[in-house]
């Protein structure tokens, strides 16, 4: 199975930082790389999926990057609605698989 | 507007057995991979089955192969866990979710697996 490995596994931030969640993929997978977000007690929503396109809806402060095997969620300006969990999944071989997931919390 | 309605979680005991069912609306069901994803409490997503469009590709995470079937009624417009040989360790929310890329996801159903 394909690992993936989410860094960092927590993260304190401040509204209005810039912040980087990057996932490493354990072998390539092109760019069948999807990023959601989860608040507590509510399903996932999909930001971007094929590694760098924003999901419908999705405020366009939300952006990814890479291919291959490194990969990277940016969030340009944080707001208080952002402060979530966030996870990585792999598509591109079966059986899918997430990252850890990264706690984003307010410093 | 895109919706997935879970149902068919409870309590059950060890060795049981429990289906879950969604029921979808708002784009064109046939058309699409369907998967269902599973959170154990205070834990990480887990990736567990999916299934294509026409019900002849079905794919699973080795935890569950065996005891687990994914199918679909394109019909019904619904998509289905049935979960066999329940263990305390398949306790989680089921979340069923559109496309092999988890497009949309519906609110999620609770499987407690205790005795």
């Amino acid at each position: 199975d394909i690992q993936m490995t989410q860094s960092p596994s927590s993260l304190s931030a401040s509204v209005g930082d810039r912040v980087t969640i990057t996932c490493r993929a354990s072998q390539g997978i092109g760019n069948d790389l999807g990023w959601y977000q989860q608040k507590p007690g509510k399903a996932p929503k999909r930001l971007i999926y094929a590694a760098s396109s924003l999901h419908s809806g999705v405020p366009s402060r939300f952006s990814g990057s890479g291919s291959g095997t490194e990969f990277t969620l940016t969030i340009s300006s944080l707001q208080p609605e952002d402060f979530a969990t966030y996870y990585c999944l792999q598509y591109n071989t079966n059986p899918s698989t997430f990252g850890q997931g990264t706690k984003l919390e307010i410093k | 507007e895109v919706q997935l309605v879970e149902s068919g979680g409870g309590l059950v005991q060890p060795g049981g057995s429990l289906r879950l069912s969604c029921a979808a609306s708002g784009f064109t069901f046939s058309s699409d991979w369907m998967s269902w994803v599973r959170q154990a409490p205070g834990k990480g997503l887990e990736w567990v089955a999916k299934i294509n469009q026409h019900g002849s590709e079905k794919y699973y995470v080795d935890s569950v192969k065996g005891r687990f079937t994914i199918s679909r009624d394109n019909a019904k417009n619904s998509v289905y866990l049935q979960m066999n040989s329940l263990r305390a360790e398949d306790t989680a929310v089921y979340y069923c979710a559109r496309y092999q890329g988890l497009g949309y996801w519906g609110q999620g159903t609770l499987v407690t697996v205790s005795s």
